[in-house]
């Protein structure tokens, strides 16, 4: 059973860094079957996909958010992890970390509960 | 273009059948996968791929499309179907880039 749980700092403040982390149980993070994504949601808005990444470490990033985002994988710790530089206001959202083991990196059959991050001085 | 358009919201009255639809050029090329949100909770995949529903997912649900339209058919809605959104996602022209649509609220009546 695939269960991912994100964990980060709930507060960060305008011009800083976004770094979550997301951990995984179930599932090796370096499955060559399974991909991982994070998708954010700003209060009472709709879901936005950030980015994904998956064996041979292949990402592919939001092109609106590219320049300020990163997404790696630590094997060692089986955790996949977001960062996001230069945040500002419009990033406050909930964050998601997901995994898709349904053969397309576009499928997020499997979500972590979630993290509200606030961007805010 | 490079977006995904629905409906902001829909009502079907309990045990009759609803229509989701999705919109966008990619979807000539690529599926949409559905998801439920319900309040304060992650998505959860109902459809994926042509019309594959994960375990556990009623067989109420299901996918299809047309041209550059996709939709979701819950046939005989249940009250507990309302969301606070579906949501369609698929990757766009570019086939690397993922897209979400903005959502359909779904209302049992």
């Amino acid at each position: 059973q695939l269960q991912l749980q994100e964990s980060g700092p709930g507060l960060v403040k305008p011009s800083e860094t976004l770094s979550l982390i997301c951990t995984v149980s179930g599932v090796s993070v370096s499955s060559t079957t399974y991909y991982w994504g994070w998708i954010r949601q700003a209060p009472g808005k709709g879901l936005e996909w950030i980015g994904s990444i998956f064996y041979s470490w292949t990402t592919y990033y939001n092109p609106s958010l590219k320049s300020r985002v990163a997404i790696s994988i630590d094997t060692s710790k089986n955790q996949f992890s977001l960062k996001l530089t230069s945040v500002t206001a419009a990033d406050t959202a909930v964050y998601y970390c997901a995994g898709s083991g349904y053969g397309a990196y576009e499928v997020f059959g499997d979500w972590g509960q979630g993290t509200l991050v606030t961007v805010s001085s | 273009s490079s977006e995904l358009t629905q409906d902001p919201a829909v009502s079907v009255a309990l045990g009759q059948t609803v229509r989701i639809t999705c919109q966008g050029d990619s979807l000539r090329s690529y599926y949409a996968s559905w998801y439920q949100q319900k309040p304060g909770q992650a998505p959860l995949l109902v459809i994926y791929g042509k019309n594959k529903r994960p375990s556990g997912i009623p067989d109420r649900f299901s996918g299809s499309s047309s041209g550059n339209t996709a939709y979701l058919t819950i046939t005989g809605a249940q009250a507990e179907d309302e969301a606070d959104s579906y949501y369609c996602n698929s990757r766009d022209s570019s086939g690397h880039h993922l897209l979400f649509g903005g959502g359909t609220k779904l209302t049992v009546l």
